[in-house]
């Protein structure tokens, strides 16, 4: 059974850091693309980030650009998203989902809350 | 990038009826995704490359369209189907984008 397990969220003040992990089971992790998609609070869903399975292409939202990195480890595999400098508008609900083929999301994780306020 | 809008943003249906969800792309897209998400939970994936469904779909549930219109059509509504329907396209460039959401209440 394919599991994906966020954690890492809390409350952050504005301006600060926060490092977001996902531990996958059930699947060879080290042959799938890995993504972070957020919703805030009563919104709807927005991509954050990708990466491949050999970390070899990484893409980003604008809103996050420069400010956040994502990252994977296949021997422990963990993905990873480092979030810096931080917004109110970061405030969400984060997911990290498997890459299926097609681009399309095809397992999430149950999500993790990062609240961004001082 | 590729704007994606869905309509209605609410809409309510009785047990039995037909109801269709429309994606428009602002540019020409290959294919769409669907995922539904219950109240409190995490999205799951629906209909995948436009017209399959995903592992455990009701085949009451149809997906249909091309170039720029998509479609999510549920033939017979029942009360399970309460949730919010979300398309997503994945063109070759990034960024990937979702629609707004159609929230599908049952009456």
């Amino acid at each position: 059974e394919v599991q994906l397990v966020e954690s890492g969220g809390g409350l952050v003040q504005p301006g600060r850091s926060l490092k977001l992990s996902c531990l996958a089971s059930g699947f060879t992790f080290s042959n799938y693309g890995m993504n972070w998609i957020r919703q805030a609070p009563g919104k709807g869903l927005e991509w954050v980030a990708s990466i491949s399975s050999s970390s070899s292409y990484i893409y980003y939202a604008d809103t996050v650009k420069g400010r956040f990195t994502i990252s994977r480890d296949n021997a422990k595999n963990t993905l990873y998203l480092q979030m810096t400098s931080l917004r109110s508008e970061d405030t969400a609900l984060y997911y990290c989902a498997r890459y299926g083929h097609g681009g399309r999301f095809d397992y999430w994780g149950q999500g993790v809350m990062v609240t961004v306020s001082s | 990038e590729t704007v994606l809008t869905q309509s209605p943003t609410t809409t309510a249906a009785s047990p039995g009826e037909k109801v269709t969800i429309t994606c428009r792309a602002s540019s020409s897209v290959s294919y769409m995704h669907w995922y539904q998400q219950k109240s409190g939970a995490s999205p799951k994936l629906w209909i995948y490359d436009t017209s399959k469904l995903a592992s455990g779909v009701p085949n009451r549930f149809s997906g249909s369209g091309s170039g720029t219109s998509y479609s999510l059509i549920i033939s017979s509504i029942e009360s399970e189907d309460a949730a919010t329907y979300y398309c997503q396209q994945k063109s070759s460039d990034p960024p990937i984008t979702f629609g707004s959401g159609t929230k599908l209440e049952i009456k």
